[in-house]
């Protein structure tokens, strides 16, 4: 099994609605990865997660709450979101590391289109 | 500053005919080099992943070179099809680092 797999595909929600996207995988990847990506744009890093412990956030605004709750679990809780936010958001796991000794392969999800109105 | 540039940003061609995409980076220190497939609203997809000491790798009809002195690199795809349609993602990783630095992208579209 190699799959990463994101639920809802698709998820519209207003700027007062509180939701959250999960992510699953059954690897035993140790590395799990939130990104967003804009249209015709690269993924941007926002959370990672090594040993459900959060080592990166790169300055994400509260709004965005990520959370582990085992190995194999990533959510990524939204409140109070601003249309901006609008974007196609990627789950991400790798063994190690992308820059460890050896490659640390990233699998990526199928992602979660997210419109916020 | 690690940074990553592909080329061209799009590319149409013929179904059937062959092209090649570039990536220069200046990710240090390197640690190895990704090409991403990505399909539309889709995640991407790993082509090929490629470390300092490799300098081509294939995947049936996409190859990957590596030029780690002139910090290039180049996805070549063979016999093109319908399916290639998407865009392809140069990404590179610095050793140590749980970081990844991705490239713009080129759109390739393929035309029957």
């Amino acid at each position: 099994d190699t799959e990463v797999t994101q639920t809802p595909k698709h998820l519209v929600m207003g700027m007062t609605n509180k939701k959250s996207l999960k992510c699953e995988q059954h690897m035993g990847h140790r590395a799990m990865y939130w990104y967003k990506q804009k249209a015709k744009k690269p993924p941007e890093l926002m959370f990672v997660y090594s040993y459900e412990k959060l080592s990166i956030n790169e300055s994400v605004p509260s709004r965005f709450s990520p959370e582990c709750p085992n190995s194999s679990l990533l959510n990524l809780h939204l409140h109070a979101l601003q249309p901006e936010d609008s974007a196609l958001y990627l789950c991400a796991s790798s063994h190690r590391y992308p820059g460890a000794s050896g490659t640390g392969e990233l699998f990526f999800g199928e992602g979660s289109r997210l419109t916020v109105l | 500053k690690n940074q990553v540039e592909q080329s061209p940003q799009s590319l149409i061609i013929l179904e059937g005919k062959n092209c090649t995409l570039q990536c220069n980076y200046t990710v240090s220190p390197f640690s190895n080099l990704r090409w991403y497939k990505q399909d539309t609203g889709r995640g991407p997809v790993s082509l090929t992943i490629m470390t300092f000491s490799e300098n081509t790798k294939s995947n049936g009809r996409y190859t990957a070179t590596l030029d780690a002195d002139t910090k290039q690199s180049s996805l070549h795809i063979t016999a093109s099809q319908l399916s290639d349609s998407a865009s392809y993602i140069c990404v590179v990783s610095a050793s140590g680092n749980e970081k990844l630095t991705f490239g713009t992208g080129t759109r390739l579209t393929i035309i029957p």
